[in-house]
């Protein structure tokens, strides 16, 4: 059992480059959601969905796409990169269980250097 | 939006001691939760807990809902319990949608 796996750990872009943050989840919940975190800030969400074909907009979501084609996977795309987008990404997926309430799994975060 | 507020930000405690992180948040809140970020990066939950008070081996989390208020308890802290502790919460809409605090750093030496 995986968890919630994200690809790549690391990455360097140039400014206006395009790429995709992957993240694949194996335990069949129905949320998901990308957060990015910046030095001394806790999370920021980015977008969400509550399952597969629905999405929705976080706190923080100009400059990113997602789809949820799969309840497995919530890919990221980021259009034009630009250097504000230097930061730490955390993809999660979340659970309810009756008698435990919500619960959260996080992946390993990918490190994003955009110069 | 809701505003969620973390206490202290810095602390730094012997291995052994206990201590008190404190959440304040701006509104009536559905969804609670306490994480761990350890050094390495990874975030554990914690706890869900938006009202009552739970227990978890040396952590234990008490949330004063009407008082807009959360507290998380380590006892016989551990160096293992370095790192980041946040408080994130939601008051309305997709319970799934949270806003964090800034989190507390704990440092815990041996």
């Amino acid at each position: 059992n995986a968890g919630v796996t994200q690809t790549p750990k690391f990455q360097v872009l140039k400014t206006g480059q395009s790429m995709t943050l992957q993240c694949a989840q194996d335990m069949n919940h129905e949320y998901m959601s990308w957060y990015r975190q910046d030095p001394g800030m806790g999370l920021r969400l980015i977008h969400y969905s509550v399952g597969a074909g629905i999405t929705d907009q976080g706190e923080v979501p100009n400059g990113y796409n997602v789809s949820r084609s799969t309840t497995e996977d919530f890919p990221l795309r980021l259009l034009s990169a630009a250097p504000s987008q230097t930061s730490v990404y955390f993809c999660a997926s979340s659970y309810v269980w009756r008698d435990r309430g919500h619960g959260y799994t996080f992946g390993s975060g990918t490190r994003l250097t955009v110069v | 939006g809701i505003q969620v507020e973390q206490s202290p930000p810095d602390l730094i405690l012997q291995e052994g001691a206990n201590s008190t992180l404190r959440c304040n948040f701006s509104d009536s809140v559905n969804n609670l939760q306490w994480f761990h970020q350890n050094p390495w990066g990874q975030l554990i939950n914690l706890f869900y807990i938006p009202s009552g008070t739970k227990q978890n081996g040396r952590l234990s989390a008490t949330t004063v809902a009407t008082e807009r208020y959360s507290l998380l308890y380590i006892s016989s802290s551990q160096t293992t319990d370095s790192g980041v502790y946040f408080c994130a919460v939601n008051s309305g809409g997709s319970n799934y949608k949270l806003t964090f605090g800034k989190g507390t750093l704990l440092t815990v030496n041996p």
